[in-house]
């Protein structure tokens, strides 16, 4: 298997503008989580689905960011409009489960707003 | 208040020296795990250590987690270049409000050659 694979690897985008981060989970893996990673605050978690389902949203800071997963194999995590505050490495991980086994990593996608 | 604290934040040490880094909690868990993460990549699984005491050993690194499962640590003998990269220590916790899982706030090491 590839891994976890995530597009684009780097993003340089102007204040205000859509940006959507994209990932691929390895087969058969039924959790997909995505973390925002900052010197600040380490590895935060924004959402994680089970079955392509959404099961707790509750890291996601605020409205402009939004995640979907319209099927087991792509995940996409989107913010409309982009803010500078918003510049960080964003990871996708998935799992077979959602606390007994190790999560995989995808490489990250680095994300700069300016 | 993170549930995973990380000491030390940050480790520069000399090739071929002996170095432990910590993951402490004030509570249980039943498990803990520790990820390496390189410069550019993402966090990479190294170890599960389940039973309190247990003692895992990769080639150079020996894990332990505490008696009471409530510590863990990370001991590499002889450090090299290769194991520059932050050390993360992450497992799940069981709380009223559910099932979390989460990462400590980790420790960057710096192997000088």
């Amino acid at each position: 298997d590839a891994g976890v694979i995530q597009s684009p690897r780097h993003e340089v985008t102007e204040m205000g503008q859509e940006v959507t981060l994209r990932c691929k989970p390895i087969s058969g893996h039924d959790y997909l989580f995505w973390y925002r990673q900052t010197m600040m605050r380490g590895l935060e978690l924004l959402i994680y689905f089970n079955n392509n389902v959404p099961i707790d949203d509750s890291g996601m800071p605020e409205d402009r960011f939004s995640a979907k997963m319209p099927n087991a194999s792509f995940s996409t995590l989107k913010i409309q409009p982009s803010e500078p505050r918003d510049s960080a490495v964003y990871f996708c991980a998935s799992s077979p489960g959602r606390t007994r086994y190790g999560y995989t990593f995808g490489s990250g996608t680095r994300l700069t707003v300016v | 208040t993170q549930l995973l604290e990380q000491s030390p934040q940050f480790l520069s040490i000399q090739e071929g020296e002996n170095l432990t880094v910590y993951c402490n909690s004030s509570s249980v868990f039943s498990s803990l795990q520790w990820y390496r993460q390189e410069p550019g990549e993402g966090p990479v699984l190294l170890v599960t250590v389940v039973t309190g005491g247990e003692v895992k050993k990769l080639k150079r690194l020996t894990f332990q987690f505490g008696d009471a499962r409530k510590d863990s640590s990370l001991h590499i003998t002889a450090a090299q270049p290769g194991d520059t990269g932050l050390y993360l220590c992450a497992g799940p916790f069981f709380s009223n409000t559910g099932n979390q899982f989460y990462f400590g706030t980790g420790t960057s090491l710096t192997v000088i050659p």
